[in-house]
């Protein structure tokens, strides 16, 4: 059974589309994230919630939204699409907010923005 | 820190040797140490991770060698196999309450 599930693993869309992608996790942890991924390798936090309520929030556009129905969930949602969202998307979780070191990462959604 | 406009670093090594992936952090508060691998395709994995008050720890095959005074912290891998291809990450956190920081990646190959 996959730990961290996300999807869709490929996502190919228009510029000004709304669009979410999901996150799921069985490990029975606490705290879940959202990263982003660039063309270089680049990977930055976007969002961290522990047990439903929002932990971390980077400067991101407020056309993300995450939302988390309840702590084996994280899902993100993005408005109005533009070029520059294309990236990957990794869903991560950790045990707790204490011991987030060790993250247990999704495979990954590639998102392009056409 | 973050990589600007630079190429993921690459590092070729020939299988069966050992590697060596280094990666230099700024921040002298940071108390926490880790390193990932992600293949191609995959999320990032864990692999191993240092608190500051150690200066190495051994895994299986992996070393992870911190430097403070410099502000360095090196991965080996003994006996480099081709399924060690991939991207290395270290990153560090202040605290374990604090948001891990990811380093830019360093992508191993290994020849056969």
């Amino acid at each position: 059974d996959t730990a961290v599930s996300q999807t869709p693993k490929y996502l190919v869309t228009q510029m000004g589309n709304d669009k979410s992608i999901k996150c799921e996790q069985n490990l029975g942890h606490d705290t879940m994230y959202w990263y982003k991924q660039d063309s270089k390798k680049f990977l930055k936090i976007m969002f961290s919630y522990n047990n439903k309520e929002l932990i971390i929030n980077e400067t991101v556009p407020n056309r993300f939204s995450p939302k988390s129905p309840d702590k084996a969930h994280l899902n993100l949602h993005i408005n109005s699409l533009e070029l520059g969202d294309s990236a990957v998307y990794f869903c991560a979780s950790s045990k707790t907010e204490v011991y987030n070191e060790k993250l247990f990462f999704g495979s990954g959604t590639q998102l392009s923005v056409l | 820190g973050e990589s600007v406009g630079l190429h993921l670093p690459t590092l070729s090594v020939q299988e069966g040797d050992n590697s060596i992936i280094n990666c230099a952090y700024s921040n002298s508060a940071s108390d926490y140490f880790i390193w990932y691998k992600q293949e191609s395709g995959k999320g990032p994995q864990f692999i191993i991770d240092i608190r500051s008050n150690m200066d190495k720890r051994q895994g299986q095959r992996v070393t992870v060698l911190l430097n403070k005074t410099v502000k360095h912290l090196s991965l080996q891998i003994a006996a480099t196999q081709p399924g060690d291809s991939a991207v290395y990450f270290c990153a560090d956190s202040k605290t374990s309450y604090d948001k891990v920081i990811f380093g830019p990646g360093t992508s191993l190959s290994v020849i056969p």
